[in-house]
């Protein structure tokens, strides 16, 4: 089967780093995505690798290694804001894309 | 604004009394999905559209239907509803395949007691 594997929770101390995993067995890959999800609201598109290596945004960075199966999204200075739930999620081809359960992160000051 | 437009937000419903969620894009997206959101379970897809006239049953499609007869609008049908498909859904439309992330609306949650 296909599955995508990320810690259930995380917790972590305003103006840190925190490093959130991912683990995928799909039966294809074209991309993979991290997306972060405030409580009750839509998720809203973090990050993109396709090729291995490590994707800088801001604050933001991804790292894929497509021989190991595994990602993992830094989140650097961390801030109040940055709480939320943070998903992983692998193109498997086509328009067919599979999320992982999601990482919930609490800030703490 | 580019977005994605769902209704209701909130809905509470019975059993086998047919509803419709409304999703719209502004973008001219091609690709449309449809997902629900259950704790513990993370989004699963349950149907998709390539384009017009055209989609695809995903990974929990049971008990659901769609339609894509413009570009824009892919509306999500119940056509009898059980309590266990009370969950959060989300409708998200992406230009192409792949590579371009997803544009999710501001989902609805849905209960059918």
């Amino acid at each position: 089967g296909q599955n995508i594997d990320q810690p259930t929770e995380m917790t972590a101390t305003e103006g840190a780093i925190v490093q959130i995993n991912c683990t995928y067995q799909t039966s294809g890959f074209n991309g993979l995505f991290w997306y972060q999800q405030h409580a009750g609201e839509a998720p809203t598109f973090l990050s993109y690798n396709v090729l291995d290596g490590l994707e800088e945004k801001g604050r933001f960075s991804s790292f894929l290694s497509r021989s190991k199966g595994y990602s993992y999204l830094l989140l650097k200075e961390l801030q109040m804001k940055d709480s939320a739930s943070y998903l992983c999620a692998v193109n498997t081809g086509g328009f067919k894309t599979i999320f992982g359960a999601g990482t919930r992160l609490f800030v703490k000051a | 604004e580019a977005q994605v437009t769902q209704n209701p937000r909130y809905l509470i419903t019975v059993t086998g009394k047919k509803l419709t969620v409304t999703c719209s894009q502004n973008m001219n997206h091609e690709y449309m999905s449809w997902y629900r959101q259950d704790p513990g379970l993370g989004l699963r897809q349950i149907y998709y559209s390539m384009n017009v006239e055209v989609t695809d049953k995903g990974d929990v499609p049971e008990g659901y239907k769609v339609s894509r007869k413009e570009k824009r609008n892919f509306p999500l049908i119940l056509e009898s509803p059980s309590p266990n498909q009370t969950s959060l859904y989300f409708c998200a439309s992406t230009p192409s395949q792949g590579r371009s992330p997803l544009h999710f609306g501001n989902g609805t949650r849905l209960t059918v007691t």
